[in-house]
């Protein structure tokens, strides 16, 4: 089955800016999670969703948002972006979100200039 | 708050040497993952640990979760250019509960030179 797939692979904008980025789960799953990933912090929690509803939170900024619709797939959004927003941006998702384990999407490269 | 200490942070040998990398915490996980990361990709599951004193093998690559499911160590025997990536590893809280999500170290870069 397809994996977790997520969209535009690479992003290129300009501060102040906002951006959109897009993450289908792996058919059947239920819970998607965000996590941004730099060289010097590694993976950090963003958010988690499940059944359309976010049902944990990390430490970011209210810059940082998400959501999901009734198909499972996700979407978050960062606005104002900043310099220090360029990150890898990973999606995850899994059947529960309590299965212990994750699928992870390829990632979105977002490079903010 | 968990956190987890990965160890050593940057580890380079030769094709056909053994190494061990580390993860540990003074938190209790009720499981424990090792995830590969290779570049430009997300993060793949290795293996998943649950019980104290656990021992898994993976072809080459044999993980241990510690008596106490406070560490981790991934061991690789005879290391090919192939095991080059970043190896995380994640643990699940115990209890679970709602508030569920892992907590991840922040890697051991491996690189294997031919």
């Amino acid at each position: 089955k397809a994996g977790v797939t997520q969209t535009p692979r690479y992003l290129i904008k300009t501060r102040g800016q906002q951006v959109t980025l897009s993450c289908s789960p792996i058919s059947g799953h239920r819970s998607v999670s965000w996590y941004q990933q730099t060289p010097g912090q590694g993976l950090q929690f963003l958010f988690e969703y499940f059944s359309e509803t976010q049902r944990n939170k990390g430490n970011f900024p209210g810059r940082f948002s998400g959501r999901q619709f009734s198909n499972s797939r996700s979407e978050m959004n960062v606005s104002t972006l900043e310099l220090g927003d360029s990150a890898l941006y990973l999606c995850a998702s899994s059947f529960s979100g309590q299965d212990a384990w994750l699928s992870f999407g390829s990632g979105t490269r977002l490079t903010v200039v | 708050t968990q956190l987890l200490e990965q160890s050593p942070q940057f580890l380079s040998i030769q094709e056909g040497e053994n190494l061990t990398v580390y993860c540990n915490s003074s938190s209790v996980f009720s499981s424990l993952q090792w995830y590969r990361q290779e570049p430009g990709e997300g993060p793949v599951l290795l293996v998943t640990v649950v019980t104290g004193g656990e021992v898994k093998k993976l072809k080459r690559l044999t993980f241990q979760f510690g008596d106490a499911r406070k560490d981790s160590s991934l061991h690789i025997t005879a290391a090919q250019p192939g095991d080059t990536g970043l190896y995380l590893c994640a643990g699940a809280p115990a209890g679970g509960g709602s508030n569920y999500k892992l907590t991840f170290g922040k890697g051991t870069l491996l690189t294997v030179n031919p």
